[in-house]
């Protein structure tokens, strides 16, 4: 099925320091979303977007809609160890259709 | 928001059989999906659990294979039919609240399923 081109596809960094991670597309999308999946668990919603340029905030975690609607990125400050985990953008129009995924590993 | 809960968590079967996943909601949802999650790699869409009607499925999966039911808004199952080894997968219920295009969508712990 179809997807969406999240980069990078891995990131290992240091405790502290801050992540940033995109998703592109061919297609306009009404709604972006960010998920985290850990281990063994389903994907968990972080931060929903609904209008191009939108920018919104979830404690540490930026994400933004871009301006023509075929991108989005989010941003994590000041990383802690609880971030591991592996990140999804995910476009929605009438289906949610999902990135590819970053998977980011933090070492204290 | 919604819980979502999924039977079983995980199981072990034999190729050649089928087995039936549930998938229950904490409340009265309009759309109801089915993803796939192979090993290491994203989610894909399998299907639309529609109350009342058929199921919409993605270009690729068929209902001969994956059959699904909503008899109701807070409960759909999907049955995974006479598996091989390359349906070891984790499949996962998902539901959409909202209204006025602000949607959101949620993900239940997925069934984590080997084939042998």
């Amino acid at each position: 099925g179809q997807q969406l081109n999240q980069s990078p596809q891995s990131m290992f960094i240091q405790e502290g320091e801050d992540v940033s991670m995109n998703c592109t597309s061919s297609s306009i999308f009404n709604t972006w979303l960010w998920y985290k999946q850990d281990p063994g668990e389903g994907p968990v919603l972080l931060i929903a977007l609904y209008k191009a340029g939108e920018l919104t905030s979830n404690g540490r975690l930026t994400a933004q809609f871009g301006i023509t609607r075929k991108d989005s990125f989010l941003n994590i400050s000041a990383s802690i160890p609880s971030d591991v985990g592996i990140y999804f953008c995910a476009g929605r129009t009438d289906k949610l259709i999902f990135g590819t995924g970053t998977r980011l590993q933090v070492f204290p | 928001s919604a819980v979502i809960s999924q039977k079983p968590s995980r199981d072990i079967c034999q190729r050649g059989t089928s087995l039936t996943i549930q998938c229950q909601v904490d409340s009265q949802v309009t759309m109801m999906f089915w993803y796939r999650q192979q090993p290491g790699q994203s989610l894909t869409l399998i299907a639309t659990a529609n109350q009342g009607s058929e199921a919409t499925y993605e270009s690729g999966f068929v209902i001969d294979k994956f059959p699904i039911s909503r008899p109701n808004l807070t409960f759909s199952t999907l049955t995974v039919s006479n598996m091989s080894p390359e349906d070891s997968s984790i499949y996962l219920c998902s539901v959409t609240t909202g209204f006025l295009g602000l949607y959101e969508q949620y993900f239940g712990p997925g069934t984590r399923l080997t084939v042998t």
